[in-house]
């Protein structure tokens, strides 16, 4: 069974820190993943997608690939309190369904 | 607004009733897909259709769960003799055919079965 791994936190960061968001995919073959933010009550909102091997930067996220160890990551800098939010790791099968994982909780403190 | 909608966004039900559930995807979207979501959980996939055609089922989705796209436009998702553990909100998304992974979601249907 494909398996998306989060650690549910809380994690908490002060306010202007980098908050770093972790995942990992039991499925080798996957080719493309995907950060979602989702505010409690809301739906997941996609904020992020990456297809290669490396860094992706789009403004205060950077998404980072290592298919090698099956591990992607989700840096956000300069933290503000409105980013405090459930971030959701996902991960594309052959079918084009995403496998989500649970999610982590982080909570930035102003 | 052009993204996707759901309607309704809340429905209470005792259980046994049956439920109907709509999505309108974006509009140049040709894929849907339908995911639920339990508190604490993140989404989990139910089905998909590529314009009018049912693609996949999930093997968690029972009998009692049917979902439609007649002509590729507007999805319908619907739940028979609904119980308890049918509560959770119904989200679907959509996406283009290229990149076709990249999924939108609309705002959710929250199901309360009492």
């Amino acid at each position: 069974q494909k398996e998306v791994e989060q650690n549910s936190g809380p994690l908490s960061v002060p306010e202007g820190a980098i908050a770093s968001l972790n995942c990992t995919y039991s499925d080798r073959g996957s080719q493309s993943f995907f950060w979602y933010r989702q505010y409690s009550g809301k739906s997941p909102e996609l904020i992020m997608s990456i297809y290669s091997n490396g860094d992706k930067e789009d403004g205060r996220f950077t998404a980072q690939l290592n298919k090698a160890s099956q591990y992607v990551s989700l840096l956000i800098r300069d933290s503000q309190p409105s980013d405090s939010a459930t971030y959701l790791c996902a991960v594309g099968d052959s079918s084009y369904k995403l496998i989500f994982g649970s999610g982590t909780r982080l909570l930035v403190r102003p | 607004d052009t993204g996707v909608s759901q309607d309704p966004r809340h429905k209470i039900t005792k259980r046994g009733q049956n439920v109907t559930f709509r999505c309108d995807p974006i509009s140049e979207h040709n894929r849907l897909y339908w995911y639920r979501q339990t508190l604490g959980q993140g989404p989990e996939f139910l089905t998909y259709f590529q314009n009018e055609a049912q693609l996949e089922k999930s093997r968690l989705l029972s009998d009692r769960f049917s979902a439609e796209r007649p002509k590729g436009s507007f999805s319908t998702l619907e739940i028979q003799r609904t119980e308890q553990g049918d509560s959770a909100m119904y989200l679907c998304a959509s996406s283009p055919a290229s990149p076709a992974y990249e999924q939108y979601f609309g705002p959710g249907t929250r199901l309360t079965v009492t």
